[in-house]
């Protein structure tokens, strides 16, 4: 019930592409969703973020699909770059709590 | 600009040998937590600090220990690291419960 269960594990898109990462989760009681970025060597960075009363937020190229009946949410990036090649990590918090649960990542390479 | 500190960026510690590692930030938050980071892994929360009060979580190891001496620093303190320590250590800061956590640069640990 704790769990948040990322996919893809890797992924590979051309320049221009769009990178489309799941995540899906148990606990109802889930009421904040963060992406995290992380690049080799450094903390990951909150990239966007959305609470289960939208179901779609956008942020220029990044956006986050959210579907609360199906327990499932996801982020979109439309014209990847190059520079989108990281780590991307899907979360969850429980009202109230400080705690964060990660899903297990996936790794994104943009190629030229 | 207002940021999460972490010293030293690399640590390298033998077999057994107690090793503290450091945090500090500008943003004057009052939670401050530590990740454990493995390689290719997701982030996992060992314990928080809102204000003074310290949250451990019930899977961390009894050889994790922590310090706050004042809201801008916190200590990680590992008393007989293993080479299953091996790692990266990452803090964040929140203002509050329940929101954006902001993570520091992280600390990579070698055990030798």
């Amino acid at each position: 019930q704790q769990q948040v269960k990322q996919s893809p594990q890797s992924l590979i898109v051309q320049k221009g592409g769009i990178s489309i990462i799941n995540c899906a989760y148990e606990n109802t009681a889930f009421d904040y969703f963060p992406w995290y970025q992380q690049f080799p060597g450094k903390g990951p960075a909150l990239l966007i973020a959305i609470r289960p009363d939208v179901s779609e937020k956008k942020e220029g190229r990044f956006t986050i699909s959210f579907n609360k009946s199906a327990k499932q949410f996801s982020l979109h990036i439309m014209d990847s770059q190059p520079g989108d090649s990281a780590t991307y990590f899907c979360a969850a918090r429980k009202g109230g709590y400080n705690k964060l649960i990660f899903g297990a990542g996936t790794r994104l390479a943009v190629h030229p | 600009d207002a940021m999460v500190i972490q010293n030293p960026r690399y640590q390298v510690t033998q077999f057994g040998k107690p090793v503290t590692l450091s945090c500090s930030q500008t943003l004057n938050h009052n939670v401050m937590y530590w990740y454990q980071q493995k390689s290719s892994q997701a982030p996992k929360l060992l314990f928080h600090y809102y204000d003074k009060d310290f949250n451990n979580e019930a899977d961390t190891p009894d050889n994790f220990q922590s310090r706050r001496p004042n809201t801008s620093f916190c200590f990680l303190d590992i008393r007989s690291p293993g080479l299953g320590d091996a790692a990266m250590y990452l803090c964040a800061t929140s203002k509050g419960q329940g929101n954006e956590q902001f993570f520091g640069p992280g600390t990579r640990l070698t055990v030798l």
